[in-house]
């Protein structure tokens, strides 16, 4: 069974820090995995998709990286800002099924 | 472009009682999922439409049911509400089958409150 794991929980650092968030994953059959923020009280906003056989995705001050092979994604986010405070969620979606596997999220917070 | 739609925002119902939540898709979408996000657990997958079929269905109980419309519009039902069922309501859509592995887009959600 394929199970999600974010690591920190929660993060809070300076502004203008650049940090990683990491998402780790068990079963490596997986067809895309896909990085959103959540506001507090609100939807989903997608960040990143990384389709299995890419190895990253860059937005803007984000870059979300994929080693398949180990089982794990990073979001990488640069010169971080007050507004990039939320939750950050990962999730992978498998090869047998349309269905999305969540991990809890990590809550960053950047103090200004 | 409009983003994915929901309704309404706010829902407060009584233990035992149904509530009806709706979801209007991105224009051009006809994957329509739900998730329930319950206070301190993760994100639920609870159902899959497309071209107006029930797909796929998550780990759920048979009173969470729902629909998708010709226009590709859905409603998630929730029968004999229980406290538990106080949550946040996700919907999200994507360009159906064919692009099924492609980005979901979500919608704000509806907050029910079962009291």
């Amino acid at each position: 069974k394929q199970e999600v794991t974010q690591i920190p929980a929660a993060l809070s650092v300076p502004e203008g820090e650049n940090l990683v968030l990491n998402c780790s994953f068990t079963d490596s059959a997986i067809y895309n995995l896909q990085w959103f923020r959540q506001d507090p009280g609100k939807g989903l906003t997608s960040l990143l998709l990384i389709q299995s056989s890419q190895r990253e995705q860059t937005s803007g001050r984000l870059n979300a990286s994929l080693d398949k092979s180990s089982g794990r994604s990073t979001l990488y986010i640069a010169a971080s800002q007050p507004g990039d405070s939320a939750t950050y969620l990962c999730a992978v979606k498998e090869d047998s099924n349309y269905q999305l596997i969540w991990g809890a999220g990590t809550k960053l917070i950047i103090k200004p | 472009e409009a983003g994915v739609t929901q309704s309404p925002t706010h829902l407060i119902k009584t233990r035992g009682q149904q509530a009806t939540l709706r979801c209007s898709p991105i224009s051009g979408h006809t994957s329509v999922y739900w998730y329930q996000q319950a206070l301190g657990l993760g994100l639920q997958f609870l159902l899959w439409y497309d071209e107006g079929e029930e797909r796929n269905r998550g780990n759920f109980p048979p009173r969470f049911s729902g629909r998708q419309f010709p226009n590709y519009s859905s409603e998630l039902n929730v029968n004999a509400l229980e406290l538990e069922d106080s949550a946040l309501y996700l919907c999200a859509s994507s360009s159906g089958l064919a692009g099924a592995h492609g980005a979901q887009y979500f919608g704000p959600g509806t907050r029910l409150l079962v009291l």
